[in-house]
Formats: structure tokens, sequence, C-alpha cells
């Protein structure tokens, strides 16, 4: 069936460091994917997406490539900053005939001043 | 405008209550859906409304759970005689329809006690 797995966290950087949050999937043909970002006390929020190999997803300086031949969607970031600090999920949403959307277990980023 | 809004933000409930959650979508949005976090997990996928369609319940974890939507417009979730694995974040999320973007809520913090 269809998975997502993400590292796990949390994950604390210093600001300016360099980010990189790990998301691997299983799932027939060509998903979508995606990263969502959750704030402290808020709803879930499209950070980036891709829809096909090769894709770069970028926003607000995040960026993720949708690699088939490694079914990977990587999150980096080149330098931090301490309101990066939030809870990071990768999700994909299969083929075709399915609305289901399969989420990552969440990583925390901390980001220190 | 207005974004995904969900009530109560948090509720605290003793053991065999039942609970009833709110979801205001987005206007015009005819998808909408419920998903479940549970501490340190994924998003787990509840229910799926799209327009007059039948609903897609296959989430639902157990007969003590059921949701309703009118036409396009709130949705309730309803748990009955709750129990302390109920205890989570439902998120409600909605969306257009064939969209591939879901705009979710802050959820709402059930504690079953």
């Amino acid at each position: 069936g269809n998975s997502v797995t993400q590292m796990e966290g949390p994950v604390t950087l210093s600001e300016e460091a360099f980010l990189t949050i790990n998301c691997t999937y299983t799932a027939t043909g060509y998903p979508s994917l995606f990263w969502y970002v959750q704030y402290p006390g808020e709803g879930l929020q499209l950070l980036l997406k891709a829809t096909k190999a090769d894709d770069k997803g970028s926003n607000k300086g995040f960026e993720a490539t949708y690699r088939k031949e490694t079914t990977s969607f990587h999150l980096e970031k080149g330098s931090v900053q301490v309101s990066d600090s939030a809870v990071y999920f990768c999700a994909l949403r299969p083929t075709s005939g399915t609305y289901k959307y399969i989420f990552g277990t969440g990583t925390r980023l901390k980001v220190l001043a | 405008g207005a974004g995904v809004s969900q009530s109560p933000s948090n509720k605290v409930t003793e053991k065999g209550k039942d609970v009833e959650l709110r979801c205001d979508p987005i206007s015009g949005h005819t998808a909408l859906y419920w998903y479940r976090q549970r501490l340190g997990q994924g998003l787990e996928f509840l229910i799926y409304f799209q327009g007059n369609s039948a609903p897609d319940k296959s989430g639902l974890p157990s007969d003590r759970f059921s949701a309703e939507r009118t036409g396009e417009s709130v949705s309730t979730l309803t748990i009955q005689r709750t129990q302390q694995e109920d205890s989570a974040v439902y998120l409600c999320a909605s969306s257009l329809e064939g969209a591939r973007e879901q705009y979710f809520g802050p959820g709402t913090r059930l504690t079953v006690t």
C-alpha cells in the first residue's frame, strides 16, 4: 500500500544552519507529493508541492525535488530562521481515483537564535 | 478570505460522554475531510465528503464515530461514548473539487478523561 516515511525529530538547529528533513514514500505510479507545515497553535499549511518526477517545489526558501528513482522528496533550506520552528509533514496523494492523502508522522524543527 | 474554522478549539470530556465537533469549510469548497492526529503520529484519514455524493466513511475507526454535512456547508463529527483512546487533535480540511491542495483548520483538541 501507499506510505510515507519521514525522519524522526526533533531536529534542533542554530539560526542560519542548513536544513534537511528526509522523506521517502511507497506508492504505485506517480503520486503528487507535498510538504505541509504546522506552526504552534495553527492548522497545517501547504508549504510546497510537486506533481511529477524531477519537479522541484519551492516556497519561502524551502525546496524539495521529486525523485522517482529514490522515491524521495527531501525538504531543504539553506539558512533557517527562528520563525521556521514548526512541525513539518510530508504527504502524498495517490495517482488517481482517490483523494486520500497519506501523511508522514511529522518532524519537529526547533531553531535556536 | 476566511479559512477553514473549527470549534471548539479544545474539548475535555469524561469517558462515556458524547461529543460533537464542528467544521466550517472555505466557501465554495465542495470537498471536506476529517482527520485524526494522535500525539506523535501522522494524520489518520477519517471521512470525506464531496458535494452531494455519498461520503467515504472508510476511515472511521468504529461505529461510535459518525459525521454529517449538509450540502457544501458545515460538517459535524460526532463521537459517541467517548473512550480515552479517542483523545487526539481532530483536523478538518476542505478543497475545491478536483484540486490537489487541501486547506486545513486549526483543529479541535479532544481530551477524554
